[in-house]
């Protein structure tokens, strides 16, 4: 396979910091915003989704903001632990099928 | 565990060969996906299921790929005559209604050797 694919963004934290991770998107029509948690071997995990009307929405320990005017998404993880340690992706719920659409992945690296 | 199984989890296979996976969704969900992810890569969408009926394919999904769900529970998906570029994770989904959180299961790596 392509070498380019392995080389995911990064962010590297220290245990109990807070972490943000961005995520750009291309379809202003999408419904839902959605996070998604991927730790290694497994399926995607739901983390939490956000309405396209809405501008923000909290979970436990995580926050998603979403900024129509510059198509940007963000997922803020409150005190990291070594378990939040994932690849993480925003995906766009599109059409009437409501089939995901992922971005690109990033990788939380959260050191103790 | 989400409740969607999928299996095998892992199939090495030699090109040219046959393959089929098998999904069962949570018992609920009327609606099934199956997705395909290659290493560092998001998961991308191949087929859509409302209970029994294949309502969306992807343009990825080539003619050596069949996905079938005959009685609205299990899914199948068969890939005829492997080639390497098919080896990958095959992932399965479902969903309740237009609910967005879609259960994984976790997944069936291929490879084709």
């Amino acid at each position: 396979g392509e070498s380019v694919g392995l080389h995911l963004p990064t962010l590297s934290v220290q245990e109990g910091d807070n972490s943000i991770i961005n995520c750009a998107y291309s379809n202003s029509a999408s419904d839902y915003f959605i996070w998604y948690k991927q730790e290694s071997g497994k399926g995607p995990q739901f983390i939490i989704d956000i309405r396209s009307n809405m501008d923000k929405r909290q979970g436990q320990r995580v926050t998603v903001l979403l900024n129509k005017t510059v198509k940007h998404l963000s997922l803020q993880i409150a005190a990291t632990q070594p378990g939040d340690s994932a690849v993480y992706f925003c995906a766009e719920k599109r059409g009437a099928t409501n089939k995901l659409i992922f971005g690109t992945g990033t990788l939380l690296a959260v050191q103790p | 565990d989400t409740g969607v199984s999928q299996d095998p989890r892992h199939k090495i296979t030699k090109r040219g060969q046959n393959v089929t996976f098998r999904c069962d969704p949570i018992s609920e969900h009327n609606r099934l996906y199956w997705y395909r992810q290659t290493l560092g890569q998001g998961p991308e969408f191949l087929t859509y299921f409302q209970n029994e009926a294949q309502l969306e394919k992807s343009r990825l999904l080539s003619d050596r790929f069949s996905a079938e769900r005959p009685k609205g529970s299990f899914s199948t998906l068969e890939i005829q005559r492997t080639e390497q570029g098919d080896s990958a994770m095959y992932l399965c989904a479902s969903t309740l209604g237009g609910t967005t959180e879609a259960f994984f299961g976790q997944g069936t790596r291929l490879t084709v050797v």
